[in-house]
């Protein structure tokens, strides 16, 4: 069973707000990602991590910024939130590929963010 | 890096018929591939997976077996039901790379 946990699951706020997006796994996993889906269902991958002090970011270019203080978690922030910003955000944590688990993904149930 | 071709959707199928969803890679070395599944209101969780050639995943009455020489993994069910309705992705991943997913194919399942 995977743990992974993400809060809040739905949040609507103003423009201009701050906003902290929490993901928190228990499977002592060292990578870590971050996905933007957009209402056609494509995942972009937006940040990543590979362990506590690494981050980086993916494919698709996000005005969003992570942490990675603690092996733990991994949270999302937007400074000023616009209705651009509008989406549903996926955390993701993975097993090391050579283990049994292959390099699987594991999902937070996602946090659905509605900027007005 | 790795990519994937996925079989656009949506697909509408009425409960019992045949499922095929395709999906097509392009990877460096030798990537497992994987099938994620997402219900309605919530996160993507593993379907299935094969991580060699030959092998078939299975899961759910859902199957789908690594073809190396034509470079594919396509998702297949003999009979669907209503609770099947979902977004399917296929990902292929080689060693540490990220893991790369297709754009999404929507199943609707009619009782």
């Amino acid at each position: 069973e995977a743990d992974i946990y993400q809060t809040p699951r739905y949040l609507v706020i103003g423009t201009g707000k701050k906003i902290t997006l929490e993901c928190s796994q228990t499977m002592g996993h060292d990578k870590m990602y971050w996905y933007q889906q957009d209402p056609g269902m494509e995942l972009h991958l937006i940040h990543y991590s590979y362990g506590v002090n690494s981050t980086e970011k993916g494919d698709l270019s996000s005005e969003s910024t992570v942490s990675r203080i603690r092996t733990e978690h991994f949270p999302l922030t937007l400074e000023s939130a616009r209705p651009s910003h509008t989406s549903q955000y996926l955390c993701a944590s993975s097993a090391p590929s050579g283990g049994s688990a292959g390099g699987e993904l594991f999902f937070g149930e996602g946090s659905r963010l509605t900027v007005l | 890096g790795n990519s994937v071709t996925q079989m656009e959707g949506p697909v509408t199928l009425s409960e019992e018929a045949f499922l095929t969803i395709n999906c097509t890679y392009t990877a460096t070395g030798y990537p497992s591939l994987f099938w994620y599944v997402q219900y309605p209101g919530e996160g993507l969780q593993l379907l299935l997976k094969a991580t060699k050639a030959d092998d078939k995943g299975s899961n759910k009455g859902f199957e789908a077996t690594y073809r190396k020489e034509t470079t594919s993994f396509h998702l297949e069910k003999g009979s669907v039901q209503v609770s099947d309705s979902a977004v399917y992705f296929c990902a292929p991943r080689s060693g540490s790379e990220k893991l790369v997913f297709g754009k999404g194919t929507k199943l609707t399942v009619n009782p």
